[in-house]
């Protein structure tokens, strides 16, 4: 299984873009990047995945590398509810199973 | 969320007795998962089901069973609480992975369990 590495934390001052890095050299060429977060004491919630072309929606962007060896979650203008722990997770094949690591806390500061 | 349920939402139990959570989805997803998330260790699987009465290990199983009757209820049982089980418990659902490679879960609201 692929496995990811994030930063730890990060802090973001309200209004602007928050951009989290994830690497994930072994990924596989049938693996998929998916993000999600959790907010405290929630349950986490599905944010974006990709393969291998960029993907933007109502919540975020996602942006892979050509290599897909790494990628970068955006959230153009990061608020205060968007504080939370945001985890990358590779996941595909047969392997259906997330598997969380420690992910990255994001603090949005007003 | 819509579609996933968990009940309760708290429990206190004493330690050595049985205990009984509930997942129940309205969504007909085929795949659903129990996890426990601790301080220091994030969200670990403990068990889940790729469908009715199939069921496997997750990587922290020990001390807990499931059961999966009918698609929309998935049972986590603790058959003799101890301390160590005092956790947030959370349940998870997925679609078939057949169509569409969609590995996108939900996640219930959780399960507080205090074993004391």
């Amino acid at each position: 299984d692929a496995k990811t590495t994030q930063p730890p934390s990060m802090d973001c001052a309200e209004g602007r873009a928050a951009n989290l890095p994830c690497n994930h050299s072994t990924i596989s060429g049938n693996e998929y990047v998916y993000w999600y977060r959790q907010i405290h004491s929630q349950g986490p919630q599905y944010i974006i995945h990709g393969l291998k072309n960029n993907e933007t929606n109502e919540m975020a962007s996602l942006i892979i590398t050509e290599d897909r060896k790494s990628s970068t979650l955006i959230l153009p203008h990061a608020t205060l509810r968007d504080t939370a722990v945001y985890y990358c997770i590779v996941i595909g094949g047969s392997n259906y199973k997330l598997t969380f690591g420690k992910g990255t806390l994001l603090t949005v500061n007003p | 969320d819509a579609g996933i349920t968990q009940s309760p939402r708290h429990k206190v139990t004493e330690t050595g007795t049985p205990v009984t959570l509930r997942c129940h989805q309205t969504e007909n997803h085929r795949y659903m998962y129990w996890y426990r998330q601790d301080p220091g260790h994030g969200l670990r699987l403990i068990h889940y089901s790729y469908g009715v009465k199939d069921t496997d290990k997750g990587e922290v199983s020990d001390g807990y069973s499931v059961s999966r009757s009918k698609t929309e209820d998935f049972l986590l049982t603790l058959e003799s609480a101890t301390s160590s089980q005092t956790s947030v418990y959370f349940c998870a659902i997925s679609e078939s992975i057949i169509r569409g490679r969609n590995y996108g879960y939900t996640f219930g609201s959780g399960t507080r369990l205090t074993v004391v």
